[in-house]
């Protein structure tokens, strides 16, 4: 239950072109979902994050959308660029005083040709 | 200041050595967190301390052992570790553990290998 299920694990996008990455999950516990953006040599930096009380967050190229019934979400980066070639990594958090933290996906290696 | 820093960058010691990975963070965070990642996997899990005291060990072998000798400080001492040990050491930290909402900042790591 406490599994972040992450596809694909690797996508190539034209610059440009829309990448998207999806994420489910099964622990109805989760109430918070952030994207993380790595890139090689680098720590995890948080790139957008979304409650389940919307279904869809936007900020700049990239949005997330939230189905809660379904128990999904995902990773939408628009007009992909070159830099935007990194992993990415899907999370979820449980909202309890837990300090068990973050249930990462299994990560999406994005690689946008240019 | 919204950075964490680790120290070493890269390191390289053989099974006897003794090592000690470190973290700062002048956030005013209160939660710091040490994670394991192997290449092409996410980072795990294995300490957290909230207030300087260990709240979490996520059953990691004790020749890995944290310190957390003031709130901006993290340390990750090594002994007697083995090649698969080999990992890029993340820490990351955040506001109260508990809340839903804090964000986890991460360092850069510190990328290890054990001969």
């Amino acid at each position: 239950q406490q599994q972040v299920k992450q596809s694909p694990q690797s996508l190539i996008v034209q610059k440009g072109g829309i990448s998207i990455i999806n994420c489910a999950y099964e622990n109805t516990a989760f109430d918070y979902f952030p994207w993380y953006q790595q890139f090689p040599g680098k720590g995890p930096a948080l790139l957008i994050a979304i409650r389940p009380d919307v279904s869809e967050k936007k900020e700049g190229r990239f949005t997330i959308s939230f189905n809660k019934s379904a128990k999904q979400f995902s990773l939408h980066i628009m007009d992909s660029q070159p830099g935007d070639s990194a992993t990415y990594f899907c999370a979820a958090k449980r909202a309890e005083g837990s300090a068990r933290q973050l249930t990462f996906g299994s990560g999406t290696q994005l690689t946008v040709l240019p | 200041d919204t950075e964490v820093t680790q120290t070493p960058k890269h390191l390289v010691m053989g099974m006897t050595n003794k090592k000690s990975l470190k973290c700062e963070q002048h956030m005013g965070h209160r939660a710091m967190y040490w994670y394991k990642q192997k290449a092409k996997k996410p980072p795990e899990l294995m300490f957290v301390y909230s207030y300087e005291k260990l709240s979490i060990n996520e059953s990691v072998p004790s020749r890995f052992s944290p310190e957390c000798p003031n709130s901006s400080l993290l340390n990750l001492h090594l002994h007697a570790l083995q090649p698969e040990d080999s990992a890029l050491y993340l820490c990351a930290s955040s506001h109260l553990a508990g809340s839903s909402y804090n964000e986890q900042f991460f360092g850069p790591g510190t990328r290890l290998t054990v001969l």
